[in-house]
Formats: structure tokens, C-alpha cells, sequence
């Protein structure tokens, strides 16, 4: 199966800065790559769909981008209410698998 | 707007079944463009798949789990079922469902909120 490795695994940011995660495939998966935030007690919110597509009502700040093995989640500006763990999820590949989450932290 | 909400028993026995059922409202789960699925999340890991299932019943299982994993559908209720047989410690977690569209590559797009399940005996 397709390993998903995210890093960093923990980062702690301040307001207003850039944050950048990255996920990387153990294979080649094309752009078949999404990225969610879980909040505790929330559903899980997908933010950004095959690799790079933004999806309504998530804000301008996140996006994404990369193909291949290698994908970034950047959230340019940070804001408080984007304290959450994210997860890259590859959907090229039997069986689908997520990777193992960054949680970020707002100092 | 739609939403799923899971149920069923927060504890459970080893050795047991873990049972849990997935509510679909603001939409149909008869629809033939969406697979459901359940998910789940142990303690300090990551997402695991669990399973999917279309309207017709048609099942896709993760094979780490298959042999002990069943999947169903009841469109008269807009329920759908997850059903975990010999559960260890090692089942202990969140487990939510969601929604993808049938496309092979599709994304999650609706999950619902999530329900722990403890296996303790």
C-alpha cells in the first residue's frame, strides 16, 4: 500500500505566518491527493481536493500544490481558528490510505 | 446541507462485535453518484479506511480488516452499517463515516462528527 509521510509532525506558529506541511507518497500517485483539518468534537473538513483544486467556502489562505510523490498544504497568514491536525489522503491507489497528520499550534 | 451522524454502543467487549450505524440526512443515500464509507482513528494515530459501499450494496474493504469487517446499506432508513467482528484493544478509536462521489479517486466530501468506541472489557 501507498505510505503517506507528513511533516513536520508538530509545528507551533505564530498569527500571520506562513505554514507550510508537507505529505510525501512512497509511490508515484499522480495528483490523486487531499488534504483535511480535524478540530476535536468537529467533523473532519475537506480543505483542498486533487493535489491543487480549492474547495468552496475554505478560505483564499489554503492552498496546495504538487504532483507525483511529493505535496505541500500551505496556509499563507495563519489564523487562530486554523489550529487543527491535517491530513493527506492518496486516493490513487488500492487501498486508499491517509498520511499520519500535522498538528498545528497557534503560539 | 447534508449530514451524517454515527451511533452505536460506546463500549465493547473483546472477543465482541463492534456495531455501529451511519444516519444520512439532507440528501439521499440511494443516491447512485455517492459510495459511503467509514473511517477511523486510534489514539495518537492517523486515519485508517475502513470500508465503502455504494447504494446498490456493492463493498470495497480495507484488506488489513476484511476478514472481519461487513459493510451495509439500508436505503429505506438512509442507514448505513458497519459491522466489526473479534474486536481487540487494538479497535479502540474515533470511527466516522463520510461520503465520496463514485469516482474512483474521488475525496471524502461530507464526514460526520465522529464516535469513540472503547473495546475493554
Amino acid at each position: 500500500e501507498v505510505v503517506l509521510t507528513q511533516s513536520p509532525e508538530f509545528q507551533s506558529v505564530t498569527p500571520k505566518e506562513k505554514v507550510t506541511i508537507t505529505c510525501r507518497a512512497s509511490q508515484s500517485i499522480g495528483n490523486s491527493l487531499h488534504w483535511y483539518q480535524l478540530k476535536p468534537d468537529q467533523s473532519p473538513k475537506l480543505l483542498m481536493k486533487y493535489a491543487s483544486q480549492s474547495i468552496s467556502g475554505v478560505p483564499s489562505r489554503f492552498s496546495g500544490s504538487g504532483s507525483g510523490t511529493d505535496f505541500t498544504l500551505t496556509i499563507n497568514g495563519l489564523e487562530a481558528e486554523d489550529a487543527a491536525t491535517y491530513y493527506c489522503h492518496q486516493t490513487s491507489s488500492f487501498p486508499q490510505t491517509f498520511g499520519g497528520g500535522t498538528k498545528v499550534e497557534i503560539k | 446541507q447534508l449530514q451524517l451522524q454515527e451511533s452505536g454502543p460506546g463500549l465493547v467487549k473483546p472477543s465482541e462485535t463492534l456495531s455501529l450505524t451511519c444516519t444520512v440526512s439532507g440528501g439521499s443515500i440511494g443516491s447512485s453518484t455517492y459510495n459511503w464509507g467509514w473511517i477511523r482513528q486510534a489514539p495518537g494515530k492517523g486515519l485508517e479506511w475502513i470500508g465503502s459501499i455504494s447504494y446498490s450494496g456493492s463493498t470495497s474493504y480495507n484488506p488489513s480488516l476484511k476478514s472481519r469487517l461487513t459493510i451495509s446499506v439500508d436505503t429505506s432508513k438512509n442507514q448505513f452499517s458497519l459491522k466489526l467482528s473479534s474486536v481487540t484493544a487494538a479497535d479502540t478509536a474515533v470511527y466516522y463515516c463520510a461520503r465520496r462521489s463514485t469516482w474512483s479517486t474521488a475525496n471524502f466530501d461530507y464526514w460526520g462528527q465522529g464516535t469513540l468506541v472503547t473495546v475493554s472489557s
